[in-house]
């Protein structure tokens, strides 16, 4: 089983619409939770930062995460063709400094 | 511009060539990460450096891959004799503490390898 899970996509959704985006892990130790987006071609950006369980909300977006479950989630609302982008999970743990990403789920807003 | 500079942004190489590529991390930021993109696999930790040290190397291959941050000048992530599956973007990104307590990395625009 992989450290963490993330389903590629692509995700295409209508301008407007609330995006769902997830990833599961296995390892029990994480306790460092971010999102992260990528352009094309570009390197990634921080979007959201956590810290263990909760919810997390900036603007348009919001940060969930259930360690009982190994599952975090990030929304967002009222999406733009702008937003369009791959979305990269990422956790990390007081044990190590790395920070471990899952694969990135490609997202296409439609006009 | 003070972001994570990465050169060269596109390198080709041939089998067995080596391939040198360099990353000046963001001024007052002393750790570097190294990571290798595929399409479709996301990003890959590779090796996690402070300023003359390596921290962390268990994502690197143990042969032909090496990696360095020197006191003076950027860090250098070096493939010697390089096969077609090394082709990949490689992302260098800095941060000024541990990026895992502060979750945020400073990403360049990474450096896009090709082997013939």
């Amino acid at each position: 089983q992989k450290e963490v899970e993330q389903d590629p996509g692509p995700l295409s959704v209508p301008e407007g619409a609330i995006v769902s985006l997830n990833c599961t892990y296995s390892n029990s130790a994480f306790q460092y939770f971010m999102w992260y987006r990528q352009y094309s071609r570009k390197g990634p950006e921080l979007l959201m930062y956590t810290y263990s369980s909760g919810n997390k909300e900036d603007g348009r977006f919001t940060a969930q995460v259930d360690k009982s479950s190994k599952y975090i989630s990030l929304f967002i609302r009222d999406s733009q063709p702008s937003d369009s982008a791959t979305y990269l999970c990422a956790m990390s743990s007081n044990r190590d400094d790395k920070i471990i990403f899952g694969k990135g789920t490609r997202l296409h807003i439609l006009p | 511009n003070a972001g994570v500079m990465q050169n060269p942004r596109h390198l080709v190489r041939r089998r067995g060539q080596e391939a040198r590529l360099r990353c000046s991390p963001m001024k007052g930021h002393s750790h570097v990460y190294w990571y290798r993109q595929l399409p479709e696999e996301g990003l890959k930790f590779m090796v996690y450096l402070q300023k003359e040290n390596i921290i962390d190397e268990s994502g690197m291959p143990k042969e032909r891959f090496s990696a360095e941050f020197p006191k003076e000048g950027p860090s250098i992530l070096r493939i010697q004799q390089v096969v077609r599956g090394d082709s990949a973007a490689y992302f260098c990104a800095s941060s000024p503490m541990s990026g895992s307590r502060t979750g945020e990395l400073f990403f360049g625009e990474g450096s896009r390898l090709t082997v013939l």
